[in-house]
């Protein structure tokens, strides 16, 4: 079975414009994680959607946006790029979205660099 | 909020050698704890996970942890490390939502 895939794998952006990154999740699975891993730090939690909805989100600003589509992929979309967002972006996906102790599976990433 | 930290940054160890990694996270309440490992331009990797009963945890590739309640700590530890073993590793809290360490880089010196 295919994992967590996350498209693209790399892009490069200028500050002010916009991104979209995409991610599958595991089939079955219907939760989907964001998040951000700045060089040298662990992952930061930026949004969880589970069934579409969203079901948390971290303290980013809110140029970052999310959603979720009825076949469970989602879409993490960033306006005004700064410099500060380059980053590799992270997707999991897990089986439910509760509080419940649902292992999370990690894609490959997406590698954001913003000039 | 929640906070996790990995005491170490850095730990060069010698191929054969055992390892411990440390985590210690601030919580008075139950959590779900979990180590990852994330090798170069790769995602996370489950390597373990605590979610109740026996303190003692078994995961995958030698590894193991220990649940420590008192001292809200969970330290991953390997008996004898690989080459195979150089990555970084992560320890994350679930409470709401996952929060993650600032990272250990292993370094496993032939």
């Amino acid at each position: 079975d295919a994992g967590v895939t996350q498209s693209p794998t790399h892009l490069i952006k200028t500050r002010g414009q916009h991104v979209t990154l995409r991610c599958s999740p595991i089939s079955g699975h219907k939760s989907v994680s964001w998040y951000q891993q700045v060089l040298g730090q662990g992952p930061q939690f930026i949004f969880q959607y589970y069934e579409k909805e969203e079901r948390g989100r971290g303290n980013f600003p809110d140029r970052f946006s999310a959603r979720q589509f009825p076949n469970y992929s989602s879409e993490l979309n960033v306006n005004a790029l700064l410099l500060g967002d380059s980053a590799l972006y992270l997707c999991a996906s897990s089986l439910g979205g509760g509080q419940g102790a649902y292992e999370q599976y990690f894609g490959p990433g997406t590698r954001l660099t913003v000039t | 909020a929640q906070s996790v930290t990995q005491l170490d940054s850095q730990v060069p160890v010698f191929e054969e050698a055992p390892v411990e990694l440390r985590c210690n996270y601030s919580s008075s309440v139950s959590v779900y704890l979990f180590w990852y490992v994330q090798y170069p331009n790769q995602g996370l990797q489950l390597l373990l996970k605590y979610l109740s009963g026996s303190t003692l945890v078994k995961g995958i590739n030698g590894f193991e942890a220990e649940f420590n309640k008192s001292q809200t700590s969970f330290h991953l530890r390997k008996p004898s490390v690989h080459i195979s073993d150089t990555a970084e590793y992560f320890c994350a809290v679930r409470h709401n939502q996952f929060y993650f360490g600032t990272g250990t880089s292993l370094t496993v010196i032939p």
